[in-house]
């Protein structure tokens, strides 16, 4: 069974270019977060997609945006890049029939690098 | 809000003593909280969860962690540290909510273990 998966690994990018990170969730969950783990930093929530749409949200600006397709794979997408977006971006898979705990199961990160 | 405080960034201890990782919440609602691990260029791994069950939680790995109400506390404990326990450690805290996922996490504890 395999688990969450995150395409690219590893990305480098100028300033004010456009990004796509991707996204697969486990096999049988149909919930994806994503969190942004800046260097020596715990990971912040960035936004939550169920049943293809943005269920809920943290305090990122407009240019964090996201998809969920039918198929429950996802995909972040980061608009004019800051520098200060350099981080290691995770990717989390839940399924609601885990009842209230959903437990999320993260995937390996895509690490980003802004110049 | 919820909110979750790790005391000490880096903690070292010798191999075969107690390793005790601190962590303090804040939630104006019965919180979940969590312990998760991570390895060097790895994702997240649940070491274990606190659901409102029992107040004492077994992990993986030989870790515990006690949800003690009075003090806000979560502190996670091992008996006796192996090398393989060098990693970074992050608590973390939602609420109890279906549909509210959202994972709040400390600044994270580097652990090291001294031969």
């Amino acid at each position: 069974d395999a688990g969450v998966t995150q395409s690219p690994t590893h990305l480098i990018k100028t300033r004010g270019q456009q990004v796509t990170l991707r996204c697969s969730p486990k096999s049988g969950h149909d919930t994806v977060s994503w969190y942004q783990q800046a260097l020596g930093q715990g990971p912040q929530f960035i936004f939550q997609y169920y049943e293809e749409e943005e269920r809920q949200r943290g305090n990122f600006p407009d240019r964090f945006s996201g998809h969920q397709y039918p198929n429950y794979s996802s995909e972040l997408n980061v608009n004019a890049l800051l520098l200060g977006d350099s981080a290691l971006y995770l990717c989390a898979s839940s399924s609601p029939s885990g009842g209230a705990y959903n437990e999320q199961f993260f995937g390996p990160g895509t690490r980003l690098t802004v110049l | 809000a919820q909110s979750v405080t790790q005391l000490g960034s880096h903690v070292s201890v010798s191999e075969g003593a107690l390793v005790l990782l601190r962590c303090n919440y804040s939630s104006s609602v019965p919180p979940y909280l969590f312990w998760y691990v991570q390895y060097p260029n790895q994702g997240l791994q649940l070491l274990l969860k606190y659901t409102s069950a029992a107040t004492l939680v077994k992990g993986i790995n030989g870790f515990e962690a006690e949800f003690k109400k009075s003090e806000t506390s979560f502190h996670l404990t091992k008996p006796s540290a192996h090398m393989s326990d060098a990693a970074e450690y992050f608590c973390a805290v939602r609420g109890p909510n279906f549909g509210n996922e959202k994972l709040t996490f400390g600044t994270g504890t580097r652990l090291t273990i001294i031969p």
